[in-house]
């Protein structure tokens, strides 16, 4: 069983597009994240939905909207894409209930690689 | 604000050699999270470790050890014997101590390393 799914594998698009990735956990997580990996590897933290409210929300453009529809899906949704956002995106989720005595680590999916012509 | 550095962009090594890939961390908070990930070719991330800032103990899993100092602000990684499966990027990356989604990691820029037979 596939503890964080991501759906597409591999997106392919033209600019100006809008497409969606979605993010599944069936860890029973509550806390899921979005990071971004541009072409030179860096990593980068986009959002975090904590119990279906987003907490983190780094300076990611408007046009980047995260949805929690519950616990177990985070999606993304990408407006007018551009070139810059060609990136692979990785979905992550940990368990964050009970306060800062434990730290659980995150599990991150496969991740998605989307490329904009 | 938090950060992570890792100095060492790429290491080439030949089989059975040691390496140890460095990484130091910033933070202004007491208690905070330090963790090594792998991305092998294949693009998904890999845990191998998490430590606890109150926990300076050294760690040993088979081929793999980590040194953390906090005098120094440092959480080392060394491959003993390397193989060539180890060829990968490896990533450092902290935590802080908030829950509730705000754990989200900070990454280093990665080390790629590369074991030649």
């Amino acid at each position: 069983d596939t503890a964080v799914s991501q759906t597409p594998k591999y997106l392919v698009t033209q600019m100006g597009n809008d497409k969606s990735i979605k993010c599944e956990q069936n860890l029973g997580h509550d806390t899921m994240y979005w990071y971004k990996q541009d072409s030179k590897k860096f990593l980068k933290i986009m959002f975090s939905y904590n119990n279906k409210e987003l907490i983190i929300n780094e300076t990611v453009p408007n046009r980047f909207s995260p949805k929690s529809p519950d616990k177990a899906h985070l999606n993304l949704h990408i407006n007018s894409l551009e070139l810059g956002d060609s990136a692979v995106y990785f979905c992550a989720s940990s368990q964050e209930a009970g306060g800062t005595g434990s730290y659980n680590e995150q599990f991150f999916g496969p991740g998605t690689r989307l490329t904009v012509l | 604000a938090q950060k992570v550095t890792q100095a060492q962009t790429e290491i080439s090594v030949v089989e059975k050699e040691d390496v140890t890939l460095d990484c130091v961390y910033e933070t202004r908070d007491t208690t905070y999270y330090l963790f090594w990930y792998k991305q092998p070719p294949s693009g998904e991330l890999v845990f191998l470790i998490r430590r606890n800032s109150f926990d300076e103990q050294n760690e040993i899993s088979g081929r793999y050890s980590w040194n953390f100092q906090k005098s120094t602000s440092s959480f080392n990684f060394t491959i003993t014997a390397s193989q060539v499966v180890d060829s990968a990027v490896y990533f450092c990356a902290l935590s802080e101590g908030n829950y509730g989604g705000r754990r989200a990691l900070t990454f280093g820029s990665g080390t790629r390393l590369q074991v030649q037979p």
